[in-house]
């Protein structure tokens, strides 16, 4: 059983299209971590956030810690080809622990 | 620029063999880290090290050993590869909680 559970597992739009991809969890993280992995590499950590509410921008990505420090979003604006990739979250409980990931697909 | 290199990309390797799979960090960073990534399963910690010669199990430790003799170096041992063990390996090292993940090796266990 995940600790963090992601959805949705898989994402095709259109360049220029919204996304958003969720990571929950019933425990209450100290902070996670949101990561994205692009074929053939390892991940690269996007962002950490630490309080409950907070919301961390990151040019074309809004990432958002729920209140109780259980649950997290990532949503991308006017995706674009280059946004395609594996997005994990990873959420620190007294280690850390990561979710399955999202594969997005951003079709030119 | 910070650096996380594995050894290999791709490896094929036969049931029973030993495997040894290597990590180098060029970051003084003290904790480094193997991780096996598997769909559907995210990525699971098998060893993690927080200094030189010290190691701690992670969740998936069964059919795996770990070695770091020095600092930047940390070593993934399959001492007796098997086909349940095919997977993609990710080694990093971590400044606090910030995770520097290498390229990853794709093993192949025939």
């Amino acid at each position: 059983t995940q600790l963090l559970e992601q959805s949705p597992q898989f994402l095709s739009i259109q360049e220029g299209e919204n996304l958003t991809v969720y990571c929950n969890s019933s425990s209450v993280f100290s902070s996670l971590q949101w990561y994205r992995q692009e074929p053939g590499e390892g991940p690269v950590l996007l962002v950490t956030v630490v309080t409950g509410g907070e919301v961390k921008k990151l040019k074309r990505l809004t990432f958002q810690f729920g209140d109780a420090r259980k649950d997290s979003s990532l949503h991308i604006t006017a995706a674009q080809p280059g946004d395609t990739g594996l997005y994990l979250c990873a959420g620190i409980v007294y280690k850390l622990s990561f979710g399955a990931g999202t594969t997005v697909t951003v079709r030119a | 620029d910070v650096k996380v290199t594995q050894s290999s990309r791709y490896l094929v390797k036969r049931t029973g063999e030993k495997v040894f799979l290597e990590c180098v960090q060029d970051m003084d960073h003290e904790n480094m880290f193997w991780y096996r990534q598997d769909p559907g399963l995210g990525l699971r910690l098998i060893y993690f090290s927080y200094d030189v010669k010290m190691k701690e199990k992670g969740d998936i430790p069964e059919g795996y050993s770990v070695s770091r003799e020095k600092k930047e170096r940390f070593s993934l041992i399959l001492e007796s590869a098997s086909t349940n063990q095919t997977s993609m390996y990710l080694c990093a090292s971590s400044l606090m909680t910030k995770l520097f993940f290498g390229s990853g090796t794709q093993l192949s266990v025939l």
